[in-house]
């Protein structure tokens, strides 16, 4: 898997945009990059994933640079509920997921 | 449609003991992996099947920890003789091989205490 580097941790006020950045420069042109979270106490939970172009859903929005050599994950409104630890994962193919240490977000009122 | 499953939720055993870690992933879905957290690291991965075969199980810390996949269904994580250092959360994740895709479906993990 492509290393990947994240803060220890952000703060975001709740109703804000989270924004979460990710590098990874040695991704390789066929590799995606995952967002996983994880709640405190649950099992991880699949964000959004994507290869070169921008993506959304429910969730969160997914901004890759044209270089591909970071990412950032944006909650647009984040609640107190978005708190929790952040993954951003290249895995190698229909490999495992190899967890870091994430990024501690931490939603206020 | 149901999750992925796993059960228990917490088991508390002595040292020397065998536990067994029980996992139903999602219906259909080929792949299950193991994964646990031990207390203050990260999620580190223990092995992959994929139907009933293991596919990956370079994670397996050592020969104390059996697993299995018979019919390729649910899945069971045996640990014998459990020690000290095996006390963690060990969750069990599920998917589906799909052009491009890696989106793994977790359960709510095992907790495993050993005294």
């Amino acid at each position: 898997d492509a290393k990947t580097t994240q803060p220890p941790s952000m703060d975001c006020a709740e109703g804000r945009a989270a924004n979460l950045p990710c590098n990874h420069s040695t991704i390789s042109g066929n590799e995606y990059v995952y967002w996983y979270r994880q709640i405190h106490s649950q099992g991880p939970q699949y964000i959004i994933h994507g290869l070169k172009n921008n993506e959304t859903n429910e969730m969160a929005s997914l901004i890759i640079t044209e270089d591909r050599k970071s990412s950032t994950l944006i909650l647009p409104h984040a609640t107190l509920r978005d708190t929790a630890v952040y993954y951003c994962i290249v895995p190698s193919g229909y490999s495992t997921l190899t967890f870091g240490k994430g990024t501690m977000l931490l939603v206020s009122p | 449609e149901a999750g992925v499953t796993q059960f228990p939720s917490h088991s508390v055993i002595e040292k020397g003991q065998t536990v067994t870690l029980r996992c139903d992933p999602i219906s259909g879905h080929d792949n299950l992996y193991w994964y646990r957290r031990v207390m203050g690291k990260e999620i580190k991965f223990l092995l992959h099947f994929v139907k009933e075969s293991k596919q990956d199980e370079s994670g397996m810390p050592n020969n104390r920890f059996l697993a299995e996949r018979t019919g390729g269904t649910y899945s069971t994580l045996k640990v014998q003789p459990a020690e000290l250092e095996d006390s963690g959360v060990y969750f069990c994740a599920s998917s589906q091989r799909e052009a491009g895709g890696n989106e793994q479906f977790f359960g709510p993990g095992t907790r495993l205490t050993v005294l």
